[in-house]
């Protein structure tokens, strides 16, 4: 069974930085695209993130773009998202999920960010 | 970026009978491969999404056959046949042809 275990979550306060994780089990870490979406209190989704299975390749929105930073280290099956600078506008449920076929077939539980002074 | 629109945004439906839901893509979703990457996820009240239909019209693993996905071009349909009481949720659309992806807004589907 896929599993992805996500943490990291929290209050922070405007200007501050967090590290989300993400450790996945069940399949092959190491050959599949990685993605983090993100989802405001009551709103819907956005894709924040994309990262190749090598590291190699990472993509962003705009508006994460110079501020958050994805990555991954495969010999611990693990998945982060680096968020720097954070503002009240970044106050959402990040999910990392997986891809397959540009689909997305397996989510985390999903943590909270809160930044709020 | 692509802008992905829904509709309707809200569905209520009597148990049984069929509902659809509408996405519309700004622009086509047809890659230079002839690919089209538009799927369909569904979010049941606090819980993280799940996904339903992958490529237009490919139901996922454990994802019942109730569920179809249909279209082309600029133009999806998710189509429910007979609608169960577990089905109620928010629906998104999702394009992946172009980066960034991007979500329809989410259609709300109730039970009267």
């Amino acid at each position: 069974e896929v599993q992805l275990v996500q943490s990291g979550g929290g209050l922070v306060q405007p200007g501050d930085s967090l590290r989300l994780s993400c450790v996945v089990s069940g399949l092959t870490f190491s050959s599949r695209w990685m993605t983090w979406v993100r989802q405001a209190p009551g709103k819907g989704l956005e894709w924040v993130a994309l990262m190749s299975p090598d590291g190699g390749q990472k993509f962003y929105v705009d508006s994460v773009k110079g501020r958050f930073i994805i990555s991954r280290d495969n010999s611990k099956n693990s998945l982060y998202l680096q968020l720097n600078s954070l503002g009240a506008e970044d106050t959402a449920t990040y999910y990392c999920a997986k891809d397959v076929e540009r689909g997305l077939d397996s989510w985390g539980q999903g943590v909270l960010v809160t930044v709020s002074s | 970026d692509i802008v992905m629109t829904q509709t309707p945004l809200s569905s209520p439906v009597t148990l049984g009978q069929p509902a659809s839901i509408s996405c519309r893509s700004s622009q086509s979703l047809v890659d230079s491969d002839g690919n089209t990457f538009l799927s369909w996820l569904q979010q049941r009240p606090g819980q993280p999404p799940r996904l339903l239909i992958y490529r237009v019209s490919n139901r996922f693993s454990g994802v019942p056959d109730r569920f179809s996905g249909s279209g082309a071009g600029t133009d999806f349909t998710l189509k429910i046949s007979r609608v169960e009481a577990e089905d109620v949720g928010v629906y998104y659309c999702m394009q992946a042809t172009q980066r960034p992806w991007t979500f329809g807004q989410g259609t709300k589907v109730e039970i009267k």
